[in-house]
């Protein structure tokens, strides 16, 4: 079945530095992909989305590639803020369900 | 436009109790699904409603799980009896209907923290 799978975490960085969080799907079809974001004591937040191949979602800094040949869809940013300390989760969806990966908790230090 | 709204932000009760959590969409969006994420892992499909029909029940656990929509608007989950491995959190999510010119872009709510003791 379809599903999406993310690099565990936690991660943590300093500021300034550089954020990688791989994600891969397995979808039949071509589904959506997103990344959402849930920051300490609040909801999920849509953070990016890509609806075709070869999209790139970007938001806030962020930024995500749709890579149908590799199936991913990898999170980057060039430099993280220590308010960017939050549960990342990526997501597809190609009907009416979102099926997510586990999180990937990013912890960012001054 | 306000987002979607969920009641309460959390919930204590004990194994054997019931508790309801209530979602409220965006107006307008006659989708709304409910979702959980237990214990750390990942966020898991529980239903989809469309307008006050339940279109795709497949990840609501066991009967003790009761969702209801009447009216189309506002959604109640109710877990009646609650076990341990009820606790967790309950997000809720709402959006357009396919074919209205929009995405297939959920919007969830804050979510209702559960914890049984």
């Amino acid at each position: 079945g379809n599903s999406v799978t993310q690099m565990e975490g936690p991660v943590t960085l300093s500021e300034e530095a550089f954020l990688t969080i791989n994600c891969t799907y397995t979808a039949t079809g071509y589904p959506s992909l997103f990344w959402y974001v849930q920051y300490p004591g609040e909801g999920l937040q849509l953070l990016l989305k890509a609806t075709k191949a070869d999209d790139k979602g970007s938001n806030k800094g962020f930024e995500a590639t749709y890579r149908k040949e590799t199936t991913s869809f990898h999170l980057e940013k060039g430099s993280v803020q220590v308010s960017d300390s939050a549960v990342y989760f990526c997501a597809q969806a190609g009907g009416f369900k979102t099926i997510f990966g586990a999180g990937t908790r990013l912890f960012v230090k001054a | 436009e306000a987002g979607v709204t969920q009641f309460p932000s959390h919930s204590v009760i004990e194994k054997g109790q019931t508790v309801t959590l209530r979602c409220d969409p965006i107006s307008g969006h006659d989708n709304l699904y409910w979702y959980r994420r237990v214990m750390g892992k990942e966020i898991k499909f529980l239903l989809h409603f469309v307008k006050e029909s339940k279109q795709d029940e497949s990840g609501m656990p066991n009967n003790r799980f009761l969702a209801e929509r009447t009216g189309g608007t506002y959604s109640t989950l109710k877990v009646q009896p609650a076990e341990l491995e009820d606790s967790g959190v309950y997000f809720c999510a709402s959006s357009h209907l396919p074919g209205t010119g929009t995405t297939d872009t959920q919007y969830f709510g804050p979510g209702t923290r559960l914890t049984v003791l």
